[in-house]
Order: C-alpha cells, then structure tokens, then sequence
C-alpha cells in the first residue's frame, strides 16, 4: 500500500526556517517525481515544488511564489522527500501535502500544518 | 501561467441527481487534465486523470471529458458520500495549476 506521511510543521515566527519531510512507502521511491501541494486555511490547492525522479536527474522547480524561499530535495535511499521553507511569511500558513508525480498527482499524504504567525 | 476556471463555483443537488462542473483553461493544455474530490479535513484524491481515464478504485459514476481548453467532470447519479469540494488542475505546462474548486453541497 502507498504511503506517504509528512511531518515538520507547527508554528513559527515569521522570518524563521522550517524542514518538511516526507517519508515514502509503499513504492519504488527513487522511480517517481515528487511534488509539495499546499493549501491555506478555507482556500484551494496550491502547488509548490516538485523534483523529478534520479532518471531524470532530479530537476527541480518552484512556484514564483515561494522561489528563492523554498528548496526541495530527496533521499531517495531513505525514500523521504524535503522542502525547505525560510524566511516564513504569514502567507505561507497552510497544510503542506506531499504527493506522487509531477502530472495527475495519484497519491497524496494527510498534509502538515505550518502556522506562521508572532 | 495557465490560469483553470471552474464554474460553477458551489453547486446544490439532490441524491440521485446528474452533475457536471466544468473547467476551462486560459491556452490549449490537450488532455493534461485531471480532476480530484476533496472532502472536509482530508487530503484531495484523484478521481479522474487525462481528461478522461478513471483512476483505479473511483466509482464509474464519475466520467470526464473534453480537451484543449474546456473539460467537464460529471457525477451520474450522485450519491451521499460525493458530496465535497471538487478540483480541476492542468499538468500541460509548469507551474502545475489547479481550478479554484467547485463546492458540491446537499440540497
């Protein structure tokens, strides 16, 4: 059965640095590109980043939003995905999902809640 | 960016009713099309991808079509449990992104 549960969140003061996970099972982690959807209190979906499979050479890309804020990575031999949030604005609260893909996203984890407030 | 219109934006309906919320795109994005339902305090899951293809396991009830740039999600005959929020996100072009969503309440 996939699996992919995050873990990371909470609050933090903005300005602050916070390192979501993302801890695969399931799967052959390493075959599939991961991608951060993230959703703010009452709103809809938001994509964030992905990074594509080894095959691929894991290219990495980033919402215009977040870019220069945010760096995602993987460990493929410990199948968890990161992202990297810094300088935390108070925009950035919202439940951080992590996913499986870059195009229809099939599976989804139970998201992360990131508060950002003083 | 692609920008995905939904309409409509919230949408009431009885059991048993047919259902269809569309979804446009700003530029031709194919068939890179794929819809998810979202219920209260859960993670959105896939219902629909390519347009067209039904994911393993989703009620055939629920179908999907077109391409370019107007699609349409349709529910048969709706049941209880389909009652949510429902998403539209096109994968044709970076950066991934999704419809505003449509709320599917009870009448």
């Amino acid at each position: 059965e996939v699996q992919l549960v995050e873990s990371g969140g909470g609050l933090v003061q903005p300005g602050r640095s916070l390192r979501l996970s993302c801890t695969a099972s399931g799967f052959t982690f390493g075959d599939y590109a991961m991608s951060w959807v993230r959703q703010a209190p009452g709103k809809g979906l938001e994509w964030v980043s992905f990074i594509g499979n080894k095959a691929s050479g894991g290219t990495t890309e980033y919402a215009a939003s977040v870019k220069g804020r945010i760096s995602i990575s993987r460990d493929d031999s410990k199948s968890i995905a990161y992202l990297q949030i810094n300088s935390l604005k108070t925009e950035d609260t919202a439940v951080y999902y992590c996913t499986r893909g870059l195009g229809a996203l099939d599976y989804w984890g139970q998201g992360t809640l990131v508060t950002v407030s003083s | 960016d692609i920008q995905m219109t939904q309409s409509p934006s919230s949408l009431s309906a009885s059991v048993g009713d047919r259902v269809t919320i569309t979804c446009r795109a700003s530029q031709s994005i194919s068939r890179y099309l794929h819809w998810y339902q979202q219920k209260p305090g859960k993670a959105p899951k896939l219902l629909i991808y390519a347009a067209s293809s039904l994911e393993s396991g989703v009620p055939s009830r629920f179908s999907g079509s077109g391409s370019e740039t107007d699609f349409t999600l349709t529910i048969s005959s709706l049941q209880r449990e389909d009652f949510a929020t429902y998403y539209c996100q096109q994968s044709y072009d970076s950066p991934i992104t999704f419809g505003q969503g449509t709320r599917l309440e009870i009448k």
